[in-house]
């Protein structure tokens, strides 16, 4: 069993790039999300889903977007790369309130 | 809008003690508080969920009580363990809202 597999662990862009943060869960949630964690600030969340086709606006939402379009995946994409989203992203999936993570993805941007 | 804090950031303690790790949250209407333990480089791991008509979580050596009146969550980590050491976060939801998220405690246990 699996749980949430996100792709890449680390990543190196530079700015104004374009990427595409994979996470995939095979335990049937609807609840999706994706968080970025920096030092000293905790897990800040950054949209998430409740389910297939619906996504939503977390606290820090600018510069990012995603989409669902089926229960299992749910990519998160950065527009075009700043040194301020240096961070370690993680992606959630929930069920019955209790979270499940991802191993997360270090990027880096230059 | 909710906010968690965790004091202090980091603490160290010898094998076997018994500790407190502290949790704050600003509104009194929170719906319920999850503790999670995270290992360096890794995710979070679900440790234990106190739902609102509960007062505390037991699993194993770890206690999780909640107080809402004062605005507090405590995790009680029994007879503590060099595998215990890791950063321990706190996260409290209001109904309908997502979980808000401290800052963590980053716990060493010396053997």
């Amino acid at each position: 069993n699996a749980g949430v597999t996100q792709t890449p662990k680390f990543q190196v862009l530079k700015t104004g790039q374009s990427m595409t943060l994979q996470c995939a869960q095979d335990m049937n949630h609807e609840y999706m999300s994706w968080y970025r964690q920096d030092p000293g600030m905790g897990l800040r969340l950054i949209h998430y889903s409740v389910g297939a086709g619906i996504t939503d606006q977390g606290e820090v939402p600018n510069g990012y977007n995603v989409s669902r379009s089926t229960t299992e995946d749910f990519p998160l994409r950065l527009l075009s790369a700043a040194p301020s989203q240096t961070s370690v992203y993680f992606c959630a999936s929930s069920y019955s309130e209790v979270d499940f993570f991802g191993q997360g993805t270090r990027l880096t941007v230059v | 809008k909710q906010e968690v804090t965790q004091i202090p950031a980091a603490l160290s303690v010898p094998e076997g003690e018994n500790l407190v790790l502290n949790c704050s949250f600003t509104d009194s209407a929170i719906y319920n508080l999850q503790w999670f333990r995270q290992d360096p480089g890794k995710g979070l791991t679900s440790l234990l969920l106190i739902q609102s008509s509960q007062r505390e979580q037991t699993s194993g050596r770890l206690n999780a009580s909640l107080d809402k009146s004062s605005g507090r969550s405590t995790l009680y980590i029994a007879a503590s363990q060099p595998g215990d050491s890791a950063t321990y976060l706190c996260a409290g939801g209001n109904y309908g809202q997502n979980f808000v998220f401290g800052p963590g405690t980053r716990l060493s246990v010396l053997p």
